[in-house]
Order: C-alpha cells, then sequence, then structure tokens
C-alpha cells in the first residue's frame, strides 16, 4: 500500500483537462512544498514533469501544471494529447531524509 | 545532460546479495548540490525510496526504515559511480530497480537510470 492515495485511472478526449489528485498527511503533502510529479511510459524510467508543487522542468509544457492545498496535492494537464497516455505518480518529501510516492493513476487519451 | 547507466545481474538466489552499480555522466558523484539515490518499483509495492547518498563535504547515507539492515549505497569517486547492495534478499524484492540524481535543494529525481529488472528466484 503506497503512502500517497491517487485514483487508479482518468481518461479524457484530445484537447480536453484532466486533473489527478494525490492525498498525504501533515507529516508529508501538508508539511512541505516539495511534491514532484512523474510520467511514465510503459518499459520506460520515470520523467519529472513537475517539481516544488507548481514548478516545470524547462522542456516540459506548459500543459503540465501542479498545485496544493492542505494534504493534497493535484496535477493538471491541459489541451490533452495522444501522447499524454501513460501512467504518473505523486511523490513527496516526508521528515527525517524521507520520501513517498504515490500508487500511480493510468492516463486514457480517448 | 547528466546520464545514468545502470548495470548488475538480473537474477539472484534468495538469501542472497543484490548489487548494482550507476555509473554517472555530466555530474560528479562527490558534488556538493545533488544526491544520489535508488528507488524501485513493483507491482505489489509500487515505487519505493530506497536511500541515498551524498557529500557535504564528508559523506552521508540515509536509508529507508524498510530496508535499513540490508541496504548498503556506497559512491566510488574515483570511477563517478555509486552502487546498491540489498542483502539476504526474498522474493518480495523482485522489482525494477532504479538509481537517480536528486538535486539538493529541490528535493525531487531529474534524471534516472534506465533500470534493471531483478528477480529474486532460486
Amino acid at each position: 500500500q503506497s503512502a500517497l492515495t491517487q485514483p487508479a485511472s482518468v481518461s479524457g478526449f484530445p484537447g480536453q483537462s484532466i486533473t489527478i489528485s494525490c492525498t498525504g498527511t501533515s507529516t508529508d503533502v501538508g508539511s512541505y512544498d516539495l511534491v514532484s510529479w512523474y510520467q511514465q511510459h510503459p518499459d520506460k524510467a520515470p520523467k519529472l514533469i513537475i517539481y516544488e508543487v507548481t514548478k516545470r522542468p524547462s522542456a516540459i509544457s506548459n500543459r503540465f501544471s501542479g498545485s496544493k492545498s492542505g494534504n493534497t496535492a493535484s496535477l493538471t494537464i491541459s489541451g490533452l494529447q495522444a501522447e499524454d497516455e501513460g501512467d504518473y505518480f505523486c511523490c513527496s518529501y516526508a521528515a527525517n531524509s524521507n520520501w513517498v510516492f504515490g500508487g500511480g493513476t493510468k492516463l486514457t487519451v480517448l | 545532460q547528466v546520464q545514468l547507466q545502470q548495470s548488475g545481474p538480473g537474477l539472484v538466489k534468495p538469501s542472497q546479495t543484490l548489487s548494482l552499480t550507476c555509473a554517472i555522466s555530466g555530474d560528479s558523484v562527490s558534488s556538493n548540490s545533488a544526491a544520489w539515490h535508488w528507488i524501485r518499483q513493483s507491482p505489489s509495492r509500487g515505487l519505493e525510496w530506497l536511500g541515498r547518498t551524498y557529500f557535504r563535504p564528508k559523506r552521508f547515507n540515509d536509508y529507508a526504515s524498510s530496508v535499513k539492515s540490508r541496504i548498503t549505497i556506497e559512491p566510488d569517486t574515483s570511477k563517478n559511480q555509486f552502487s546498491l547492495q540489498l542483502n539476504s534478499v526474498t522474493p518480495e524484492d523482485t522489482a525494477v530497480y532504479y538509481c537517480a540524481r536528486g538535486p539538493w535543494i529541490q528535493l525531487d529525481f531529474d534524471y534516472w537510470g534506465q533500470g534493471i529488472l531483478v528477480t529474486v528466484s532460486s
């Protein structure tokens, strides 16, 4: 059982927006603005798409955005494209030099 | 451009030691602005952080409590790489193992190795 809770799956049509939630506790998501999100395609390593809750690495499209409220972080993907299909994982720094991950959300572009 | 290249056996017998290496290019294992992590992924446990090594300037390690009694992560500055050793493995340790770089301030994982599937089986 993963430490952070994500929906198992989400879907949307091309051009639509979707949001994936990531719920933790007051000892991880709620305590630190150190939530990151990763995209993973089949048989590939995870790829960083959001860090420090809202920031994007330079090569990542501005269609990806992050936010946080209390113990829940969210990833929004706008203008869905076929290549966005894959698995998405959240991660939070937690106390005592520890990191916790979500169980992952499978995004299907219909 | 940072690249991480992993190597090591894909099959380990129960009770033996799992050993993997991650070779770094484009950065230094002794960098004072990064840490070097091992993370694994399995269908039953999902993504699981295992531990890290870093220099500030002396060497430090942090390990996940779930594997703390069995894990060692060591840097090799002469070869610019770091290694993972996990002792007394069981089938529960079967997973894809990744190495990753963690920028010190951001505390995320910005570069990942290609991953190695390690199966624990006799």
